[in-house]
This record gives C-alpha cells, sequence and structure tokens, in this order.
C-alpha cells in the first residue's frame, strides 16, 4: 500500500529549512529517502529501520517512529542542489518491494 | 561497477506494437524489480523478482505485461499490444548491500521513457 506523503510541492529560499513526512497504514519495517532530479533516476539518500534512530548526513537527517508509522526527513540550510523530488519507500518486511510515495517536489530558490 | 543498465533509454511506438525493455542489475544483487512512473500514480511497482524468480507480480495492470530473468544477469520486461495509456517511465532496479549504510538499498537504472502513440 502507498504511503502518504506531505506536503505535496515546497518552495524555498537558500538557507531555509524544510520537513517533509511520509506516513503508511501498516506496520513498518523499515523507511527509504530517495531524491529524484528532473530527467534522472531517484538516487538513494538514506534508510531508517524499525529502532526509531534518526540518521543523517551532511544537512540532511531523517526519523522513524514505527509506533506512529511515519517518517520525517528534515533539510536543514537548504542549498540550491536540493532542489528535486523526494521520494519515501516504506517496506513493511525485509525482504519485501518499496512502495513510494507520491512524492514531495521541493525547489531552493537563490 | 557500471550500476543497472537499462535500454532502450526512449522508445516511441505505434500503439498495437511490442515493446521489450531491458535491464541488466548489478552483479552480486538477487533482487531485481520493475517500477513505472507517471505524473498520476508517481512510482508503481510492477513486479520484482528474488534469485530469478518472480516474488509479486500483483502490480502487472494486465496481461499484456510480462516480466522474465532467465539469469541473474538480465530481465525483460515485455508490453504486447502497447496501448497508449503504457506511456510511461519504466525503472529497473535491484538491491543489495549499500556502501555507506550497510543496509539493503535500492539502486535504480536510468529509465526507459516508452511513448507510445
Amino acid at each position: 500500500q502507498q504511503p502518504v506523503q506531505s506536503p505535496q510541492a515546497v518552495i524555498l529560499r537558500e538557507g531555509e529549512d524544510a520537513v517533509i513526512n511520509c506516513s503508511s497504514s501498516k506496520a513498518l519495517y523499515s523507511v527509504h529517502w530517495y531524491r529524484q532530479k528532473h530527467g534522472e533516476a531517484p538516487v538513494f539518500l538514506m534508510i531508517l529501520l524499525k529502532g526509531g534512530e534518526q540518521k543523517g548526513h551532511d544537512k540532511i537527517s531523517a526519523s522513524f517512529n514505527e509506533k506512529k508509522q511515519q517518517s520525517s526527513l528534515y533539510l536543514t540550510a537548504s542549498q540550491l542542489s536540493y532542489s528535486g523530488t523526494y521520494f519515501c519507500g516504506t517496506e513493511s518486511n525485509s525482504g519485501y518491494a518499496l512502495n513510494f510515495g507520491k512524492g514531495t517536489s521541493l525547489l531552493v530558490t537563490p | 561497477d557500471a550500476g543497472v543498465i537499462q535500454s532502450p533509454r526512449h522508445e516511441v511506438t505505434e500503439m498495437g506494437q511490442e515493446v521489450t525493455l531491458r535491464c541488466k542489475p548489478i552483479s552480486g544483487h538477487d533482487y531485481l524489480f520493475w517500477y513505472r512512473q507517471t505524473m498520476m500514480r508517481g512510482l508503481e511497482l510492477l513486479i520484482y523478482f528474488n534469485n530469478n524468480v518472480p516474488i509479486d507480480d500483483s502490480g502487472m495492470p494486465e496481461d499484456r505485461f510480462s516480466a522474465k530473468m532467465p539469469n541473474a544477469s538480465f530481465s525483460t520486461l515485455k508490453i504486447q499490444p502497447s496501448e497508449p495509456r503504457d506511456s510511461a517511465v519504466y525503472f529497473c532496479a535491484s538491491k543489495g548491500r549499500g556502501r555507506l549504510s550497510g543496509a539493503n538499498v535500492l539502486t535504480f537504472g536510468a529509465g526507459s521513457r516508452l511513448t507510445v502513440l
């Protein structure tokens, strides 16, 4: 079942912060975050496994609340290169396929 | 590592014609997935394989779609006959242990953009 992402779109000025949310109606084993630039393939950002661990690299981090079946992606001090569409993919059990949300379009302007 | 390789990158065909999309996964990855991306539906899972065996094909739209994985390094997605509503970008992805995360993550191919006239 497809997870629900919000917001659908966001426009930021360079340096501003953003939060993208992902929620599922099913119990989750893991949540994956991907970013897709226009005309390109989605690229892996990070994975969060059961346990609620918050992960991050550079100025992008994410959290996973397995009880609420929700994950959030945090982008701080956004850069122009952050523009793209962000997808969360959810896995209900190890070895299953990822179901992706419809994506959140992020545009960072100068 | 060349990544996941898909061909063709672009295909324009007429309604009723057969379309075959090809995919070479990353060596050593034992899962292979076919996704379809459209503006309306986003990324939809069509079918996936584990060790060359189809595990779940419930996302395949109808009998016009078929997928095979004859060996660990090759898979095809076939549409016969094609219809205009099949126009989309078709992604192949394989799953294996990520270099940085150490967990099993998807690596996507560049996609095949299909236009059916």
